[in-house]
């Protein structure tokens, strides 16, 4: 696709409750990022692929949290046993490796998820 | 902590004047600061990027500044539209790890006709 599209695009789920999160990035881009909004704050990175590693995930909050990328394209956030805190926007972008000048990342729309 | 602090908060003026948001860090050591606009219910969309050597950079109406002695940016947009109203973040990528970015709380503009 054009863009990074991410589903769904709203989650409502009962506290306790597993979720799961897509991400399409961009067709060719090799780094993908995941990050949190929560409502007045600003954006929380969560965790960073390189391909199918991650060799950052110094963000995640806690281990309810995990997220795995397979073939280098799509990843999907897991969030366990949720928590009403949990409650936000996820936000996934993606960026080329240039290894040179510092690369844009490309947003999604964002899935908001929330905790009752 | 915040490492980046953003002002005013929220912003309002009339369509067809100009604006300069204000951006302060603490990142050290400092890579490259952007600007992004996000609109509300979309994903935040890059309008600038500067490193630690760039003064200024130019995308159409948007003008951003950088002066990294004093830790300081500024996002000038030049004769206002409806359009320009959105949440515009900067954000600051360090030089240990450029691919971990501090994001701001955002300043808040809205644009009346």
């Amino acid at each position: 696709g054009a863009g990074v599209s991410q589903s769904p695009s709203n989650k409502v789920t009962e506290k306790g409750k597993d979720v799961e999160l897509r991400c399409d990035p961009i067709s060719g881009h090799t780094a993908l990022y995941w990050y949190r909004q929560s409502l007045g704050q600003g954006l929380e990175f969560l965790i960073y692929f390189q391909g199918n590693s991650a060799p950052d995930k110094s963000g995640l909050p806690s281990d309810r949290f995990s997220a795995e990328r397979t073939g280098g394209s799509v990843s999907t956030l897991t969030i366990q046993r949720t928590q009403q805190e949990d409650s936000a926007v996820y936000l996934c972008a993606s960026r080329t490796f240039s290894g040179g000048a510092p690369d844009t990342q490309y947003f999604g729309p964002g899935t908001r998820l929330t905790v009752l | 902590k915040n490492q980046v602090e953003q002002s005013p908060q929220s912003l309002i003026i009339l369509e067809g004047k100009n604006c300069t948001l204000q951006c302060n860090y603490t990142v050290s050591p400092f890579s490259n600061l952007r600007w992004y606009k996000q609109d509300t219910g979309r994903g935040p969309v890059s309008l600038t990027i500067m490193t630690f050597s760039e003064n200024t950079k130019s995308n159409g109406r948007y003008t951003a500044t950088l002066d990294a002695d004093t830790k300081q940016s500024s996002l000038h947009i030049t004769a206002s539209q409806l359009s320009d109203s959105a949440s515009y973040i900067c954000v600051v990528s360090g030089s240990y790890n450029t691919d971990k970015l501090i994001f701001g709380t955002g300043t808040r503009l809205q644009v009346f006709p």
